[in-house]
């Protein structure tokens, strides 16, 4: 009865190799969000797609980018990891916006050699 | 934009003990302010919540307290138990598309016997 759904559970890439992160969900959620979470640190917002309309955040690098084919998955590709991007990726989702309820998939430990 | 701080960074009490966490924030718009407990290498789970019109809320060994007068929250877990031990994040958000949920630094919360 998982609802949010991540896939791979732990990814290892070398640096400035693409990767892609996956995340699924079977709430029926408008609103996909894509989080960095590094050690002992709060998770971080990169972005998120309410429907099809994609909402970066000012900080987000733009070796970050992300894909909503549908309403049920959502993608993270990271163009050319570097060491500073290892970390958790968390992705979330609401059935609306901000202040509705994020439920939190089990995230995505990356790794980069 | 939202600024929350939240204190103490680590918590250590004994079983049975009370716990208490406080969170500020600093943007008066904001109006729904989660708490997420998240266990090491796990997701966020959140574990209560509460929403501007209410000034408490609880659930058994729960409760979240709002002050929207002086912009504070506070978590209280009564009668701890080594289960209770992880990060717990508050966070508020507001309404209207340029919100967003902004978390607070985290307490790591040790529950000794």
């Amino acid at each position: 009865d998982a609802m949010v759904i991540q896939n791979p559970r732990y990814q290892v890439t070398q640096f400035g190799k693409p990767v892609t992160l996956s995340c699924s969900q079977t709430l029926n959620h408008n609103v996909m969000y894509w989080y960095q979470q590094k050690s002992s640190q709060a998770p971080k917002l990169l972005f998120h797609y309410y429907d099809k309309d994609f909402n970066n955040e000012a900080d987000t690098p733009d070796n970050f980018q992300s894909r909503r084919p549908n309403t049920s998955f959502c993608f993270l590709d990271i163009r050319s990891p570097g060491l500073g991007d290892a970390a958790m990726y968390l992705c979330a989702t609401s059935r609306s916006h901000y202040t509705d309820t994020q439920y939190f998939g089990p995230g995505t430990r990356l790794t980069v050699l | 934009g939202e600024n929350v701080e939240q204190h103490p960074s680590t918590l250590s009490v004994q079983e049975g003990d009370s716990a208490v966490i406080k969170c500020t924030y600093s943007d008066s718009a904001s109006n729904y302010f989660p708490w997420y407990k998240q266990e090491l290498g796990k997701r966020p789970q959140l574990i209560i919540d509460i929403r501007s019109n209410v000034g408490e809320k609880k659930d058994q060994r729960i409760a979240v307290t709002l002050n929207k007068t002086a912009k504070h929250f506070s978590l209280h877990i009564t009668e701890t138990q080594p289960e209770d031990s992880a990060v717990y994040f508050c966070a508020a958000s507001g309404t209207g598309t340029a919100s967003k949920l902004t978390f607070g630094t985290g307490t790591r919360l040790q529950v000794t016997l």
